[in-house]
């Protein structure tokens, strides 16, 4: 069965420190992957998407994420957080058979501290 | 911009009420889902609908129902509601089979 899973649950960082968010995938068949943010109250917001191409893809508020086909993973990372990329982040999958169907990781709390 | 609306972003209901949330998007899109997020299970599918009337059963449909009568229109019914429907629900549009989904800002139900 397809699955996404998020290594970490949370993530507490110092402003100005580089993050990385972990994500591996399980899937035979589909390679379309998205980082979505979810500010507080609010719904969830693209971050960046690997469709096909260039594997290290660049997203919005300087985020990046590395498509690594043989470890089956989509880390995403920022080389220098702000206190406003404290949020919850979710890593997702187009599910097989591009029915358009997304699976989505359980999240990970990136806590920014000052 | 692609805008997704749902039409409550709180709302507080009783046990055996039928709960109707609505979502709206106005870009087209064939493409309408409704999710249910919970603290450490992350997004759940309910409901998709690749089409004015049709409609596809997700992940978790037991409980509740949809209608899509309009194309830019996708309706979530909770016909009975039950405390363990209390929860932040999310609607989301997208364009094709290979595209990213566009996310309404969710509204926190509470069935008391």
């Amino acid at each position: 069965a397809q699955s996404v899973t998020q290594l970490d649950s949370q993530v507490p960082v110092f402003e100005e420190a580089p993050v990385e968010l972990r994500c591996n995938y399980s899937s035979s068949v589909s390679v379309y992957l998205f980082w979505y943010v979810q500010y507080p109250n609010q719904g969830l917001q693209l971050l960046l998407k690997y469709l096909s191409g260039s594997t290290l893809v660049k997203g919005i508020n300087g985020f990046e994420a590395e498509f690594n086909k043989s470890q089956t993973s989509f880390h995403l990372r920022k080389p220098s957080v702000h206190i406003s990329d404290t949020a919850e982040y979710f890593c997702a999958v187009i599910r097989s058979g591009n029915t358009g169907k997304l699976i989505f990781g359980q999240g990970t709390t990136l806590q920014v501290k000052p | 911009d692609v805008k997704v609306t749902q039409s409550s972003r709180y709302l507080v209901k009783r046990t055996g009420e039928k709960v109707f949330l609505e979502c709206v998007q106005d870009m087209d899109h064939e493409n309408m889902f409704w999710y249910r997020q919970d603290p450490g299970l992350g997004l759940r599918l309910i409901y998709f609908s690749y089409d004015v009337k049709m409609k596809e059963k997700g992940d978790i449909p037991e409980g509740y129902s949809v209608s899509r009568e309009k194309k830019e229109r996708f309706s979530l019914i909770l016909e009975s509601a039950s405390t363990n429907q209390t929860s932040m629900y999310l609607c989301a549009s997208s364009f094709g089979t290979v595209r990213e989904q566009y996310f309404g800002p969710g509204t926190r139900l509470t069935v008391t």
